[in-house]
C-alpha cells in the first residue's frame, strides 16, 4: 500500500538560512510526487511536482524538492528562508494505480 | 482566472443536523474533488468526480455523506446526520482532465465545520 511520511511536525529555521523539510514514500509503481503548501484560512496551494526525468525539481517562491529513488525520498529545500515562508507545509504522492495521499504536514516557522 | 469557490466559509451545527457545502470549480475543470482535513492530519480524498460522473469514492462515508455532480460544473457535498467527529475543514479541488496522474489539482479555501 502507497504511504507517505512526514517525520517532522514543526522545523524552525532563521530568516536567511537554508531550509529542509522532509518527506519519504512508499509506492508500488513510479511515484507522481508533490508539494503544496497552506497559509492559514487558506486552501493548499501547489508548490512544485515530480514526474520523470531530473532528480532536482524546481518550483514556485524558490522552493525546491529533490528527489531521490534510493533512499525514497522527496526533500523540500530552499537556500534561504524567509519569513513569509512560515506556513503548513504537505508532502503528497501517487502512483499510476491509485489516488493521490497527502502527508501529515510540517510546520515551518522562519524567525526574524 | 478565478480560483476555487467554497462556501460557506465556516458552519456550526449541533450533531444529528444536517449540512451542505458548495463549490465552484475553475471554469473548464472537468475533474472535482472533494477532501476532508481533520485537525492535525493531511487531506483525504472523499470523492472524485470525472464531469458529472463519480471516479472514486472509496472513502466516503456513504451511510451519511452524500454528494452530486449534476450539470458537470458546481458540487454539493452533504453530511446527514453529522457526528462531532465530522468537525473538520472540508476542501475543494479541481483540475483540468484527472486522467493524468500527475496533474495538478488546484484548491479552494474550505469550509471548517465544527460539530457540537
Amino acid at each position: 500500500a502507497q504511504s507517505v511520511a512526514q517525520p517532522e511536525d514543526q522545523v524552525n529555521v532563521a530568516e536567511g538560512n537554508p531550509l529542509t523539510v522532509k518527506c519519504t514514500y512508499s509506492v508500488s509503481g513510479n511515484p507522481y510526487l508533490f508539494w503544496y503548501v497552506q497559509y492559514p484560512n487558506r486552501g493548499l496551494q501547489f508548490l512544485l511536482k515530480y514526474i520523470t526525468g531530473d532528480n532536482l525539481v524546481k518550483g514556485s517562491y524558490g522552493f525546491e524538492a529533490e528527489f531521490n529513488k534510493s533512499q525514497t525520498s522527496f526533500h523540500l529545500k530552499k537556500p534561504s528562508a524567509l519569513v513569509s515562508d512560515s506556513a503548513l507545509y504537505f508532502c503528497a504522492v501517487r502512483d499510476s494505480a491509485s489516488k493521490i495521499i497527502f502527508g501529515s504536514g510540517t510546520r515551518l516557522s522562519i524567525r526574524p | 482566472e478565478a480560483g476555487v469557490a467554497q462556501s460557506p466559509r465556516y458552519k456550526i451545527i449541533e450533531k444529528r443536523q444536517s449540512v451542505a457545502f458548495w463549490c465552484n470549480p475553475i471554469s473548464g475543470h472537468a475533474t472535482l474533488y472533494w477532501y476532508q482535513q481533520i485537525l492535525g492530519q493531511g487531506p483525504k480524498l472523499l470523492i472524485q468526480f470525472q464531469n458529472n460522473g463519480v471516479v472514486d469514492d472509496s472513502q466516503l462515508p456513504k451511510d451519511r455523506f452524500s454528494a452530486e455532480r449534476l450539470k458537470g460544473v458546481d458540487s454539493t457535498l452533504k453530511i446527514q446526520p453529522a457526528k462531532l467527529e465530522d468537525s473538520a475543514v472540508y476542501l475543494c479541488a479541481s483540475s483540468v482532465a484527472g486522467a493524468v496522474i500527475s496533474e495538478t489539482q488546484y484548491f479552494g479555501p474550505g469550509t471548517r465545520l465544527l460539530v457540537l
